[in-house]
């Protein structure tokens, strides 16, 4: 079975532009989660789709958003990027089964670099 | 204020020692606590989990522990290989039925020959 892929693997914007992620989780997998992660900051809850609904969202200004699709395919987005989102952007999948030991399968992340 | 300290946040051993890393959290009410391995350049894989019943899980090498009257855990590495080096990052889950984490900052972990 695949496991979770993330286009791009890698980006370079400026300031100002906008910036949309994708993510395709494990075939089956209807939950989608993104996180940022820094250095200094280590990794950081962004939102949580599951059947095409937000569930979560973390402490992120509204320039960060995100979508999920019909067959599970996740989008973030991030308008009017700062110099300050530069990280690596995870996405993760698991399998909802109503268990509070559901795994997170991680996808490689797409490393975005602000200049 | 993190919910989920970790430490040390980094250390060099040498290959075949073995080491121990650690977890403090004040995540309540607490569901589970996973420990996750994430390789330069590579997303997170996960370790081992324990609930609140466990207190102790091995995957390999690797052997965590989980006192929860305390709220901390350990991972205990055995005989390190090249390949530990990596970053070990504890995240534990708030039983609010919303999958809600809270994650380290993660363990740098160097392995020398």
């Amino acid at each position: 079975k695949a496991g979770v892929t993330q286009t791009p693997r890698y980006l370079i914007k400026t300031r100002g532009q906008q910036v949309t992620l994708s993510c395709s989780p494990i075939s089956g997998h209807r939950s989608v989660s993104w996180y940022q992660q820094t250095p200094g900051q280590g990794l950081q809850f962004l939102f949580e789709y599951f059947s095409e609904t937000q569930r979560n969202k973390g402490n992120f200004p509204g320039r960060f958003s995100g979508r999920q699709f019909s067959n599970s395919r996740s989008e973030m987005n991030v308008s009017t990027l700062e110099l300050g989102d530069s990280a690596l952007y995870l996405c993760a999948s698991r399998w909802v089964s109503g268990s509070v030991a559901d795994t997170q399968y991680f996808g490689p992340g797409t490393r975005l670099t602000v200049l | 204020k993190n919910q989920v300290e970790q430490s040390p946040q980094s250390l060099i051993i040498l290959e075949g020692k073995n080491c121990t890393l650690q977890c403090n959290y004040t995540v309540s009410p607490f569901s589970n606590l996973r420990w996750y391995k994430q390789d330069t350049g590579r997303g997170p894989v996960s370790l081992t989990i324990m609930t609140f019943s466990e207190n102790t899980k091995s995957n390999g090498r690797y052997t965590a522990t989980l006192d929860a009257d305390t709220k901390q855990s350990s991972l205990h590495i055995t005989a390190s290989q090249l390949s530990d080096s990596a970053s070990y990052i504890c995240v534990v889950s708030e039983e609010d039925g919303n999958n809600r984490l809270a994650f380290g900052k993660g363990n740098q972990v160097v392995v020398i020959p």
